[in-house]
Formats: structure tokens, C-alpha cells, sequence
């Protein structure tokens, strides 16, 4: 079954570093990859997402994210990170039908905590 | 304004007692899906439906229930809650029935304790 793993359950990082957060898939073809952020109190948003193409994205709020296949990875970027990114980010895996539940599959989840 | 509700916010209820969660979405979607969400294990699926009348098991469906009567909502039932259903909950709906490939909407979620 397609899965996604993301080995940092807390990162730390200073205000105006810049960001990346891990995200390894486990997918035989080539994947549909998420990245969405919870908010504090907030539901799911997307960020961005993979499905083919060029392996850089683009997304949302300043976030890219780059597919390696290689490296079986979709690892989350940013330059330069506000206090407002403070929040939890889901890499997730679109999940194929017929035999599995059709939808997503989602990491664990990595915390993201901003110093000012 | 395009959004996904749930109600209610936050419940605590007791042991056994019966309980729904609605959910309703107005964006006309297809797929609508229910995720509880606990702490270091992520989302999991519990339910989801690809369509009114069609429903299917998740990765976590037992002691839940689901129906979808209608496009528009797909509650959850909780016939018999037990504690180890204590947990965030999140209703989400998605364009089409491809959700793997979709991005997927969220409520804002339903903190359910049972006692």
C-alpha cells in the first residue's frame, strides 16, 4: 500500500531561517504527494501537491516542495520562515482504489516550532 | 463562502451513549471521508464516500457508522462510544471520486471525549 513517512516529529527553527521538513514515500509508479498545514484549532489546508511534470512545486504562503524519485522523497522548503508558519505540516499520498480505501494516506505529522 | 461544517465543535459525552457528528460541505463534492486524528498517529480514515448511497470502509471503521442520503452531508454515528474513541475528528470532501489524486477540504474538526 502506498505510504508516507516523515521521520521529524518536532523541528526547531529561529525566525527568518529557512525551513525544510522531511517526507519520505513508499510507491512503486510514480506518486500523487501532498503537503497540507493544521493550524492551531484549524482543520487540513494544501499546501501544494505533486503529481508529475517538473519536480519542483510550488505552493501557498512561500512553501515549494521537491520530488525526488531517486531518493524516494518530497521533502517541504522554505527560505525564510514567519512566527505565523508555527503549526503542523501532514506529507500525504494519494492512496489508489480497488482493493484499498480511495483517499489519502497521511504521515505521522512533524510540528513545526518557530524561536523567535 | 466554499467550506466543509462540522457539529458539533466539541462534545463530552459518556460511555454508550449514542451520538452523531454531522458534517455537510457546499461545493457540490462527490467524495466525502471521516478521519480521527490522535496524537503521534496522524490522520486515519475511517470511513468515506464516493457518492450518495455509496460508502466504504477506511483503516479504522469499527464502532462507526456512516450515511449519505444526500450529497450535501455524511454523519458519523457513534452507536456504543467507548473511551479509546476519544479523539479529534475531521470531515473532508474532495471534487471528485478520485480522491487520491484530489486536493481534499477539511472541517474545522469535532473534539469528541467519552467518559
Amino acid at each position: 500500500a502506498q505510504s508516507v513517512t516523515q521521520p521529524d516529529i518536532h523541528i526547531t527553527v529561529s525566525e527568518g531561517a529557512s525551513l525544510e521538513l522531511r517526507c519520505n514515500y513508499s510507491y512503486g509508479a510514480t506518486p500523487y504527494l501532498f503537503w497540507y498545514v493544521q493550524s492551531p484549532g484549524q482543520g487540513l489546508q494544501l499546501l501544494l501537491k505533486y503529481f508529475s511534470g517538473d519536480t519542483l512545486v510550488q505552493g501557498i504562503k512561500g512553501f515549494e516542495a521537491e520530488f525526488k524519485r531517486s531518493q524516494s522523497s518530497f521533502n517541504l522548503r522554505k527560505p525564510s520562515v514567519h512566527w505565523s508558519d508555527a503549526a503542523e505540516y501532514f506529507c500525504a499520498v494519494g492512496t489508489i482504489s480497488g482493493g484499498g480505501a480511495d483517499g489519502h494516506n497521511f504521515g505521522k505529522g512533524t510540528q513545526l516550532i518557530i524561536q523567535p | 463562502e466554499a467550506q466543509v461544517t462540522q457539529n458539533p465543535r466539541y462534545l463530552i459525552t459518556v460511555t454508550g451513549k449514542k451520538l452523531t457528528v454531522t458534517c455537510s460541505q457546499n461545493m457540490n463534492h462527490e467524495y466525502m471521508s471521516w478521519y480521527r486524528q490522535d496524537p503521534g498517529l496522524g490522520l486515519r480514515q475511517i470511513y468515506y464516500s464516493m457518492n450518495v448511497e455509496v460508502t466504504d470502509k477506511g483503516d479504522v471503521p469499527e464502532g462507526y457508522k456512516v450515511s449519505r442520503k444526500e450529497k450535501r452531508n455524511f454523519p458519523l454515528i457513534l452507536e456504543s462510544p467507548s473511551p479509546n474513541q476519544t479523539s479529534l475528528y475531521f470531515c473532508a470532501s474532495s471534487p471528485s471520486w478520485g480522491a487520491r489524486y484530489n486536493e481534499q477540504f477539511f472541517g474545522p474538526g469535532t473534539r469528541l471525549t467519552v467518559l
